[in-house]
C-alpha cells in the first residue's frame, strides 16, 4: 500500500465547476497535511495545509481533513482555466527523526478545466 | 521576503561525472529539504538538513550526499552519475522542518539535470 495515495486522474471539469481532489494516508500518526499545485515545468507551489480535523477555506480552495477516516480533500469552487495543473497531496509525521523534514507525496492528480 | 533560490537552473552531465547543486531558503528558515522528481517515481524525499546537520534520509544510494553551511545555505552532490539520475531536483525551506503550523516547506524552481 502506498504511503500517500490520490484518486486517479486526469480529471476535467467545466469552467465554473466544482473540483474535487482526494487523498487518503497510511500513516495514522501523520500530523500536517498539505495541498501543492504545479504547473507543468514548474515547481510545486503550496495552495494549502490543514492541521486538524474539519474544513479550511481559502478563497475558491476548501480543504477537508478527517484524521479517523485518514482522509484529505481539496475542493476548488468557480473552476477557471487557469486551476488547470497537477495537484499533489502531501503529509509530514510527526514521528520524531524519520518525520524531520520529510514530505510524503501522492502521485498527484492531473486536473483540466475547460472553457 | 524573497523565496528559496536554487543555482543552476539547468544542468547537462555525462554519466560517471559529478554534480553539486545550491539551494539559499527563505531568509529566518533553517531546514531545508531536498527532493527529486521523476515521471516514473514521481517526489521522492532525499534528505533534510538544520543547522548543519543531516537529520533525516531518505532511500537513496550514498553517491547523493549534501551539507549545509551555517547561513542555512544547502549543497547537494551526485557522484558518479547515471542515466536514470536525470530528474528535477527540488529544495524546500522551512522554519525547523516540524510538523505543525508555520513550518510549511516552500519550494525553489528546482534543477533540471540532464544526464547523457
Amino acid at each position: 500500500q502506498k504511503e500517500v495515495e490520490q484518486n486517479s486522474g486526469p480529471l476535467s471539469v467545466p469552467e465554473g465547476a466544482i473540483a474535487s481532489l482526494n487523498c487518503t494516508y497510511s500513516d495514522r500518526v501523520s500530523q500536517s497535511f498539505f495541498w501543492y499545485r504545479q504547473y507543468s515545468g514548474k515547481s510545486p507551489e503550496l495552495i494549502m495545509s490543514i492541521y486538524s480535523n474539519g474544513d479550511k477555506e481559502d478563497g475558491r480552495f476548501t480543504a477537508q481533513l478527517n484524521k479517523a477516516s485518514q482522509y484529505v480533500s481539496l475542493l476548488i469552487r468557480d473552476s477557471q482555466p487557469s486551476d488547470s495543473a497537477t495537484y499533489l497531496c502531501a503529509v509530514i509525521g510527526n514521528a520524531g527523526g524519520t518525520s524531520y523534514g520529510k514530505l510524503t507525496f501522492g502521485q498527484g492528480t492531473i486536473l483540466t478545466v475547460h472553457p | 521576503k524573497a523565496g528559496v533560490t536554487q543555482t543552476p537552473r539547468y544542468l547537462i552531465k555525462t554519466r560517471g561525472q559529478q554534480v553539486t547543486l545550491s539551494c539559499s531558503p527563505i531568509s529566518g528558515h533553517r531546514s531545508v529539504s531536498w527532493y527529486q522528481q521523476t515521471p516514473g517515481q514521481g517526489l521522492q524525499f532525499l534528505f533534510e538538513y538544520f543547522s548543519e546537520t543531516q537529520r533525516n534520509k531518505g532511500n537513496f544510494p550514498g553517491r547523493f550526499s549534501g551539507r549545509q553551511f551555517s547561513n542555512s545555505r544547502s549543497e547537494m552532490n551526485v557522484s558518479t552519475l547515471e542515466l536514470g539520475d536525470s530528474a528535477l531536483y527540488l529544495c524546500a525551506s522551512s522554519l525547523e522542518g516540524l510538523a505543525g503550523i508555520y513550518n510549511e516547506q516552500f519550494f525553489g524552481p528546482g534543477t533540471r539535470l540532464t544526464v547523457l
